[in-house]
């Protein structure tokens, strides 16, 4: 049961560039996290967001959600080859906090040297 | 840190073998979890494990059984492999953190079923 859906599929920058990805999931959500899968390796967790906070921000990285558009955006500023990998969005969507999480499947970004 | 290993990078099997693929964390977590990762398909989940020999049934649990009888141990069994079971297999485990679980991976199992 796929809940949420990133958008674009792929993206290619140049270094240096921000970055931009998207999420949009169907229903209601407790968190949402977002993942970043180095080639051929497991995720790993970057940031969570809860759905009452609109904003949060670790590092370069900078994540919103909007609640009322089922959406969450995921900002990398200043990239760096480093950041080439696929990024999901994970939802949460359990009473209280589930134990699972819904993947979407995944944008794919490329940072040129 | 929290270490997932899994036991193999890289497997190659036979149609109709048994295989089992191993899962072990280091961090007393609860929750353990057995994904799927299919190009353009994501990641589904085949099963998940609560509690030691407690578990669910994932999206995709056909053609797969789990074994959970230690905390740190989960297995995953193709009891008879087929070759629409080749992809990549991702374990991971979870704690609650802060008011959500975040989910912990492994670096993936690679199959390839001839």
């Amino acid at each position: 049961s796929q809940q949420g859906e990133e958008d674009p599929q792929a993206l290619s920058i140049q270094e240096g560039e921000n970055a931009t990805m998207n999420c949009s999931y169907k229903t209601s959500i407790n968190n949402l996290q977002w993942y970043r899968q180095n080639s051929g390796r497991g995720l790993v967790h970057l940031i969570l967001i809860r759905s009452n906070e609109r904003e949060k921000h670790s590092g370069r990285l900078r994540v919103t959600l909007d609640t009322s558009k089922k959406s969450s955006s995921l900002l990398i500023t200043a990239s760096r080859a480093a950041d080439t990998a696929s990024y999901f969005c994970a939802t949460d969507a359990g009473q209280g906090g589930s134990e699972k999480l819904v993947f979407g499947k995944g944008t794919k970004l490329t940072v040129n040297p | 840190d929290v270490k997932v290993t899994q036991s193999s990078r890289y497997l190659v099997k036979r149609t109709g073998e048994k295989v089992f693929l191993e899962c072990v964390q280091d961090m007393d977590h609860e929750n353990m979890f057995w994904y799927r990762q299919d190009p353009g398909l994501g990641l589904r989940l085949i099963y998940f494990s609560y509690d030691v020999k407690m578990k669910e049934k994932g999206d995709i649990p056909e053609g797969y059984s789990v074994s959970r009888e230690k905390k740190e141990r989960f297995s995953l069994i193709l009891e008879s492999a087929s070759t629409n079971q080749t992809s990549m297999y991702l374990c991971a485990s979870s704690f609650w953190a802060s008011g959500a679980y975040e989910q912990y991976f492994g670096p993936g199992t690679r199959l390839t079923v001839t």
